[in-house]
């Protein structure tokens, strides 16, 4: 069985530029995160996902970050525009529901902004 | 508002020795913990999962254990091997079942051959 696909694996970027992450999840997946996670930290939750439907979004920064599910399988984050402190490795997981299941940890796209 | 901390943030040991490793969390009304180890450069993996109801999951040389009532729970490693060194991640997840995970910074282990 595939696990969660992320691409790309890094990108670099100069500050105020856009910047894209996709997200593939394990194939009948309901629930995707997406979580941020800092140098020497834990991963914190962006958003999540119940299909189509962003059940949870309160710690996204919306000034900055959207996030879409077209027919509720792949998922795309964007940062327009990207700022220093968004240097982190963003990280997308799923499982089969949102409330007991194990969730299942894409690698994570590191992202450096200069 | 939870808050996870894990002690150490590093540990170094020679291989085939038994370690513990801590997690801590302030507040008790939680729904399950998990650890995950996490390679560098890789994703998170899921280890052992402890519901609230339980006291301690055990898997091959792990062993993970739960106290709610203190805060607290322990990831015991036995005999450990180069291969085990990595990051240690716990997370615990609110006992409103919304599936949001709050995890710990995480304990880096180095086993040295």
């Amino acid at each position: 069985e595939a696990g969660v696909v992320q691409s790309p694996r890094y990108k670099i970027i100069e500050k105020k530029q856009p910047v894209a992450f996709w997200c593939n999840p394990i194939s009948g997946h309901n629930t995707l995160y997406w979580y941020r996670q800092n140098l020497g930290q834990g991963p914190e939750l962006l958003i999540r996902y119940e299909n189509e439907e962003a059940v949870d979004d309160s710690q996204l920064p919306k000034d900055r970050f959207s996030a879409e599910r077209l027919k509720g399988v792949d998922s795309t984050l964007k940062i327009q525009p990207a700022e220093l402190g968004d240097s982190a490795v963003y990280l997308c997981a799923s499982s089969h529901s949102g409330n007991t299941d194990t969730q299942y940890f894409g690698p994570g796209t590191r992202l450096t902004v200069l | 508002k939870q808050e996870v901390t894990q002690i150490p943030a590093a540990l170094s040991v020679p291989e085939g020795e038994n370690l513990v490793l801590n997690c801590s969390f302030t507040d008790s009304a939680i729904y399950n913990l998990q650890w995950f180890r996490q390679d560098p450069g890789k994703g998170l993996t899921s280890l052992l999962l402890i519901q609230s109801s339980q006291r301690e999951q055990t898997s091959g040389r792990l062993n993970a254990s739960l106290d709610k009532s203190s805060g607290r729970s322990t990831l015991y490693i036995a005999a450990s091997q180069p291969g085990d060194s990595a990051t240690y991640l716990c997370a615990v997840r609110g006992s409103s079942n919304t599936g949001k995970l709050i995890f710990g910074q995480g304990t880096t282990l180095q086993v040295k051959p």
